[in-house]
């Protein structure tokens, strides 16, 4: 069985300022693990994955996750956020069957 | 390069209807993939093609919910009769990977939101 955890449900910050999303996960297996971002009435769309290699991984927008095995962690960061960032960002895994399980997600609201 | 295709975006019913919702993947792409998400939660997997072939159907609830990839194309889910906890969006994704594909990008498409009344 596998599960993920976004341990912040909500994560208010000015614009420009730095962000961290968190991202705990629990698996028996090797996982492969994902971010996804949900702008409103639409569908998800991929921020950047990991699948093996470098912990560090660079996606789209300036976002960067960092994989950490003992941890079992896969926090998402960006240096500086803009406004446009505001949006629903989901946690993912996905198993060597196939399986993919998401996180609740963490709404991020950039302000002014 | 067109996206994952849904129809209808919006649909309101009463208990007890049916309803149906279509999605066409992105052309070429082998493994189809539908999600329930509800409000305030991440979606949830509920049904996965491989082409026609049903590759993991484990948290379908299956009294009264239907779904069928024809020709390894367009698919259709089915819920009958609905119940006002089937009140969420579903999404259709796909991927190209023509195996249960690990690492593979699920691109999706915007949803069909369903409210049950």
């Amino acid at each position: 069985a596998q599960s993920v955890t976004q341990l912040d449900s909500q994560v208010p910050v000015f614009e420009e300022a730095p962000v961290e999303l968190r991202c705990n996960y629990s698996s028996s297996v090797s996982v492969y693990l994902f971010w996804y971002v949900q702008y409103p009435n639409q569908g998800l769309q991929l921020l950047l994955k990991y699948l093996s290699g470098s912990t560090l991984v660079k996606g789209i927008n300036g976002f960067e996750a960092e994989f950490n095995k003992s941890q079992t962690s896969f926090h998402l960061r960006k240096p500086s956020v803009h406004i446009s960032d505001t949006a629903e960002y989901f946690c993912a895994v996905r198993s060597n069957a196939g399986k993919s399980t998401f996180g609740d997600g963490t709404t991020l609201t950039v302000k002014p | 390069e067109a996206g994952v295709a849904q129809s209808p975006r919006y649909k309101i019913i009463e208990k007890r209807q049916s309803v149906a919702f279509w999605c066409n993947p992105i052309s070429g792409h082998a493994t189809l993939y539908w999600y329930q998400q509800i409000l305030g939660q991440g979606p949830k997997l509920l049904i996965q093609f491989q082409n026609n072939g049903v590759v993991d159907d484990s948290q379908l609830p299956k009294d009264r919910f239907s779904a069928e990839r024809l020709k390894g194309v367009d698919s259709t889910l089915k819920i009958q009769p609905a119940k006002l906890e089937d009140s969420a969006v579903y999404l259709c994704a796909s991927s190209l990977d023509p195996a249960p594909g690990q690492g593979d990008t699920q691109y999706f498409g915007p949803g069909t939101r369903l409210t049950v009344l």
